[in-house]
């Protein structure tokens, strides 16, 4: 089985900052990776796709990079609506999820 | 509207059996995988099952592999989870998602329900 292990969990931060969290795979997933929103009591909201690409309607200061084992999630000025928990999954081989990052308010 | 949406969660005895359900609207059911992922209580994503787009194909999570049957009514846009010999790990909220056609990730999510296994 794949495992995806993300840091940091917790991530404080201010309104404006740049955040990147990283995410890492137990062996290559290519770049089948996915980068999902979670609010609480929401069901998550997908992101980015295939590494770096942007799904529709997802503000541009969210971006993806990495390919093989080694993936970030980076927004570029946090916005008041990001503050939220950050899930990576890949999907090349069944699907796993990393245990999640917590965007919080500094 | 294009949405999700899930029912069947509540309380259920350990050894015992529920069954979800989940209902989709706006879009061509049958034209895509869907799959099960649950949340337990303050704890990550997790993914449960999957089915292909006619139903004849089914792959498990190892942790609720020979408990969890999931299927699908094409013709009812509902997806289902059947969901036997409840343990107390099992207890999470569930997520009916549906796959991209041919992409492997989810871009589309129900907002969940809750199932509590306990006596």
């Amino acid at each position: 089985d794949i495992q995806m292990t993300q840091s940091p969990s917790t991530l404080s931060a201010s309104v404006g900052d740049r955040v990147t969290i990283t995410c890492r795979a137990s062996q290559s997933i290519s770049n089948w990776l996915a980068w999902y929103q979670q609010k609480p009591g929401k069901a998550p909201k997908l992101l980015i796709y295939k590494a770096s690409s942007l799904e529709s309607g997802v503000p541009s200061r969210f971006s993806g990079s990495g390919s093989g084992t080694e993936f970030t999630l980076t927004i570029s000025s946090l916005q008041p609506d990001d503050f939220a928990t950050y899930y990576c999954q890949q999907y090349n081989s069944y699907w796993t999820f990393g245990q999640g990052t917590k965007v919080e308010i500094k | 509207e294009v949405q999700l949406v899930e029912s069947g969660g509540g309380l259920g005895q350990p050894g015992g059996s529920l069954r979800l359900s989940c209902a989709a609207s706006g879009f061509t059911f049958s034209s895509n995988w869907m799959h099960w992922v649950r949340q337990p209580p303050g704890k990550g994503l997790v993914w449960v099952s999957r089915i292909n787009s006619d139903g004849s194909s089914t792959t498990y999570a190892d942790s609720v592999k020979g408990r969890f049957t999931i299927s699908r009514d094409n013709a009812k846009n509902t997806l289902y989870l059947q969901m036997n010999s409840l343990r107390v790990e099992d207890t999470a909220v569930y997520y009916c998602a549906r796959e991209v056609a041919r992409g492997w990730y989810f871009d589309l999510w129900g907002r969940g329900t809750l199932v509590t296994v306990s006596s």
